[in-house]
């Protein structure tokens, strides 16, 4: 019954490797995102689809390019990791209609070694 | 876009009420307060939102200030598992649900 999902937990990769992230909500929302929480802590915002359209795109280096095949999926492809891209991301899905809560996955631990 | 003011750090007693306060003096009419919150290497989960009045849901209450420059984020009863790191967040006006997070407040419950 897990409402955001994300594959995989852990992914571990070199430097100069191409990787993918998945997301998934099973809530009905029709809004995604992308957030990236770095060894600090601190949480930003990357990207937001609603109904597969981009609505944010935040100043992000454009290795980084997000996919939402329909509405209750995010994908988040990188390319040509960097030591710095290290950190942990976070899917969320909301609902234009229902407030805009956000509902957050279990994240993925990106380590570039 | 508003900014949030929260302290770095509070403790709690177990079983007393935990009061979180942000201060969001730049709050424009028409802005949401928002709180989520984020216990350890799990994703944030949403609290509670309001935009005037005082709120209160299962979790917790919120109370905005009448000139909306503050709030309070209470939790009636706190326990061992509402440790957790605390984000006031102010949303975006607009139709696109973005939300900026700050460094938060870590609340520990002590037993």
């Amino acid at each position: 019954d897990t409402a955001v999902s994300q594959t995989p937990k852990y992914l571990v990769t070199q430097m100069g490797n191409d990787k993918s992230i998945k997301c998934e909500q099973n809530l009905g929302h029709d809004t995604m995102y992308w957030y990236k929480q770095d060894s600090k802590k601190f949480l930003k915002i990357m990207f937001s689809y609603n109904n597969k359209e981009l609505i944010i795109n935040e100043t992000v280096p454009n290795r980084f390019s997000p996919k939402s095949p329909d509405k209750a999926h995010l994908n988040l492809h990188i390319n040509s990791l960097e030591l710095g891209d290290s950190a942990v991301y976070f899917c969320a899905s909301s609902s234009r209609t229902g407030g805009y809560e956000q509902y957050f996955g279990p994240g993925t631990r990106l380590t570039v070694t | 876009d508003a900014k949030t003011t929260q302290p770095p750090s509070m403790d709690c007693a177990e079983g007393r009420a935990a009061n979180l306060p942000c201060n969001h003096s730049t709050i424009s009419g028409n802005e949401y307060v928002y709180w989520y919150r984020q216990i350890h290497s799990q994703g944030p989960q949403y609290i509670i939102h309001g935009l005037k009045n005082n709120e209160t849901n299962e979790m917790a209450s919120l109370i905005i200030t009448e000139d909306r420059k503050s709030s309070t984020l209470i939790l009636p009863h706190a326990t061992l598992r509402d440790t957790a790191v605390y984000y006031c967040i102010v949303r975006v006006a607009g139709n696109t649900g973005k939300l900026i997070f700050g460094q938060g407040t870590t609340l520990q419950v002590k037993p």
